[in-house]
């Protein structure tokens, strides 16, 4: 069974820090990868998807890998804002699983202006 | 503005009830979710539909049943025989075979 390791779980740090966050599988398989962000009591927002074919995206100050022979992804935050404090979840969907798709537990942000 | 809404956003159960939970799309997606959030984990799946009419059981299908009458809506019954229905509903849609996956702003579920 797919297992979704999401590290730090919580982190908080000043503004204006660099951010690395981790998501990592314990199948390797995967066919591609989307990271989240939750803000208390909402929905899930789509920051940034990563297709089968792709290593990275980026939008603005986040950049997304995924290095599918590790079954690992980073989510890189540059020069964080106190707008950025929210959950920030990954879910990859597997290889050859119709549409299925397995969810970090996330993780917890808080930039301090 | 396409997107997914579901109602209400919070519902109480009374011990013993039936609730049913909303989610409707208009973004012409063909494949449909329900998901379960709970305090500090990550989404389970509950049930998905590809097509009308039909539709598998997830992760944690026990205690809830689901219809797919239509393209553009999912309902989902969370019924007496759920133990434990307190959490955090969210619903979800992608195209058929499509990667990326849209997502309702959620129901919040407390069990009185």
């Amino acid at each position: 069974k797919q297992e979704v390791t999401q590290i730090p779980a919580a982190l908080s740090v000043p503004e204006g820090e660099n951010l690395v966050l981790n998501c990592s599988f314990t199948d390797s398989a995967i066919y591609n990868l989307q990271w989240f962000r939750q803000d208390p009591g909402k929905g899930l927002t789509s920051l940034l998807l990563i297709q089968s074919s792709q290593r990275e995206q980026t939008s603005g100050r986040l950049n997304a890998s995924l290095d599918k022979s590790s079954g690992r992804s980073t989510l890189y935050i540059a020069a964080s804002q106190p707008g950025d404090s929210a959950t920030y979840l990954c879910a990859g969907r597997g290889v050859g699983a119709f549409n299925k798709f397995y969810f970090g537990s996330g993780t917890k942000l808080n930039v301090k202006p | 503005d396409g997107g997914i809404t579901q109602s209400p956003k919070y519902l109480f159960r009374k011990e013993g009830q039936n609730v049913t939970l909303s989610c409707e799309q208009n973004l012409n997606h063909d494949a449909m979710y329900w998901y379960r959030q709970d305090p500090g984990q990550g989404l389970r799946l509950i049930y998905y539909s590809q097509i009308v009419n039909d539709f598998q059981k997830g992760d944690i299908a026990e205690g809830y049943s689901v219809s797919r009458e239509k393209k553009e809506s999912f309902p989902l019954t969370v019924t007496s025989a759920q133990k434990n229905p307190t959490a955090f509903y969210l619903c979800a849609s992608t195209v058929t075979g499509g990667v990326e996956q849209f997502f309702g702003p959620g129901t919040r579920l407390t069990v009185l």
